[in-house]
């Protein structure tokens, strides 16, 4: 079975400052795709960045960073200089190879709270 | 990026009524949309995914007849909650999959359910 850990309830961060924010995931599949999206007080899901299993880089979108360690199963989130808007709960996800339908599995996430 | 509405954002409803949500693509085609649900501070339960000219596919545990769910064109899924009661209550969120080089999931803006 599949399985995404977030062990953070929640974190606190100093504006201007780097917070990485954890994620560990489980599954038997050769082929899977990590995520981790972000979700404001208002509802929306934000999709932040995306690790694919293959892929040998660390992605990385503008100031967010995913730390991907395969052999540790670990998907962290780097955010670089935080800005009082990342205030958020942030989810990590497991996309496997289930198929072809590609549903996502979510963490219970992590609430980021940036201090200014 | 891709966008994805939800139509309405949040209703009000008595028990013992339906209530129809809409999910749209609106500017990309998905074959495949996804119905999740989310209850206040927690991550997000996958529904049902489901799969335009065909049923929808119900995670275990989720009835079918209780949320019924339409995926009539490329572009349009619609998740019916029947003879709602105040358990039913809760923000459920509609994705969109596109195809692509991550093949990720947009997200709509989600639907506030309050059955009295």
């Amino acid at each position: 079975a599949q399985k995404i850990t977030q062990t953070q309830p929640g974190m606190f961060v100093q504006e201007k400052e780097a917070v990485t924010l954890d994620c560990t995931y489980d599954t038997s599949d050769q082929s899977y795709g990590l995520f981790w999206y972000k979700q404001p007080s208002s509802g929306e899901m934000i999709f932040l960045i995306y690790q694919g299993s293959y892929d040998e880089q660390n992605a990385t979108e503008g100031r967010y960073s995913l730390n991907f360690q395969k052999a540790r199963k670990s998907a962290n989130l780097v955010i670089s200089a935080s800005q009082l808007g990342d205030s958020a709960m942030y989810f990590c996800a497991m996309r496997g190879n289930r198929g072809s339908q590609g549903n996502l599995i979510f963490g219970k996430g992590t609430k980021l709270s940036v201090k200014p | 990026g891709a966008v994805v509405s939800q139509h309405p954002s949040w209703v009000i409803c008595k028990s013992g009524t339906s209530v129809k949500i809409e999910c749209r693509s609106l500017d990309f085609q998905a074959t495949t949309m996804f119905w999740y649900r989310q209850f206040p501070k927690q991550s997000l339960m996958l529904m049902a995914t489901s799969n335009e000219g065909s049923k929808a596919t119900y995670e275990q545990g989720v009835e079918k007849d209780k949320f019924l769910i339409n995926h009539a064109s490329l572009t349009l899924s619609t998740l019916t909650v029947t003879s709602a009661h105040p358990e039913d209550s809760s923000f459920y969120i509609c994705s969109a999959r596109l195809t692509g080089r991550y093949n990720e999931q947009f997200f709509g803006p989600g639907t506030r359910l309050t059955v009295l």
